[in-house]
C-alpha cells in the first residue's frame, strides 16, 4: 500500500464547476501538506500550503484537511480551461522529504 | 522558476554510458532534491542534499550517485545508464520554511 493515495483521474468537468480533488495518507507523522499544479512538459508547481487541520483559502483554491481522517481535499472554485493540469498532493514530515501521491488529471471543458 | 536551471534539459543517451544531470539554483537555500517521474509512479525521490558534501538516500537511489560541492550546484550521475533509467528528473530545492519543494523544469532523458 502506497503511504500517499491519489486517484489518477482524468476528472473533466465543464468551465465554471467547482473542481474537487483528494488524497489519503497512512503516516500520522506526516505535518505538512501541499498541492502542486503540473502542466504538460513542465515542472510541478506549489499551490497551497498547510500544516494544520481545517480550511485554508487562496483566491479560487481551497485547501481542507483532516488529520483525524488522514484525509486532504483540494477545491478549485469557478473552475477554468486554463486550470486544466495534472494536481499531485504532497505530503511530509521531519526530515524534510515530501512523498506524493500519483496525481490526478483535471481537464475544464469550455 | 524558483532560480532553478536543470541542464541539459533533453538527453538521449545509450546503455552503459554514464551521463550527468545539473541543477544549479541562485536561491541558495539549504536543501536541494533530486526525484525522478514515471507514469503510474509518480515523483519518487533520489537522493537529496542538506548542504555542501552533505548528502543522504531517496526512496529510489539505485544506480544513482550526487555531488555537492557548491550551495548552488547539485549534480546527478548515472554511472552506467540503463533503459529503466528512461525518465523525466526534476530538481528541487526548499524554501524558507525548508519543508516544501519548489521546481525545475525538469530534464528529460531516454537510454536507448
Amino acid at each position: 500500500q502506497k503511504e500517499v493515495e491519489q486517484d489518477p483521474g482524468p476528472l473533466s468537468v465543464p468551465e465554471g464547476a467547482i473542481v474537487s480533488l483528494n488524497c489519503t495518507y497512512s503516516n500520522s507523522a506526516f505535518q505538512y501538506f501541499m498541492w502542486y499544479r503540473q502542466y504538460s512538459r513542465k515542472g510541478p508547481e506549489l499551490l497551497m500550503y498547510t500544516y494544520s487541520s481545517g480550511n485554508k483559502e487562496d483566491g479560487r483554491f481551497t485547501a481542507q484537511v483532516d488529520k483525524s481522517s488522514k484525509y486532504i481535499s483540494l477545491f478549485i472554485r469557478d473552475s477554468q480551461p486554463s486550470d486544466s493540469a495534472t494536481y499531485l498532493c504532497a505530503i511530509g514530515a521531519a526530515g524534510n522529504k515530501l512523498t506524493f501521491g500519483g496525481g490526478t488529471r483535471v481537464l475544464v471543458k469550455p | 522558476d524558483a532560480g532553478i536551471t536543470q541542464s541539459p534539459r533533453h538527453k538521449v543517451t545509450e546503455t552503459g554510458t554514464p551521463v550527468t544531470l545539473r541543477c544549479h539554483q541562485t536561491e541558495n537555500h539549504r536543501y536541494m532534491y533530486w526525484y525522478r517521474q514515471d507514469p503510474g509512479h509518480g515523483l519518487r525521490l533520489i537522493h537529496y542534499s542538506y548542504g555542501v558534501k552533505d548528502t543522504d538516500k531517496g526512496e529510489v537511489s539505485d544506480g544513482y550517485s550526487v555531488s555537492r560541492s557548491k550551495t548552488e550546484d547539485f549534480l546527478l550521475t548515472l554511472e552506467s545508464a540503463t533503459s529503466s533509467q528512461t525518465s523525466v528528473y526534476f530538481c528541487a530545492i526548499s524554501g524558507t520554511r525548508n519543508t516544501e519543494a519548489f521546481f525545475g523544469q525538469g530534464t528529460r532523458l531516454t537510454v536507448v
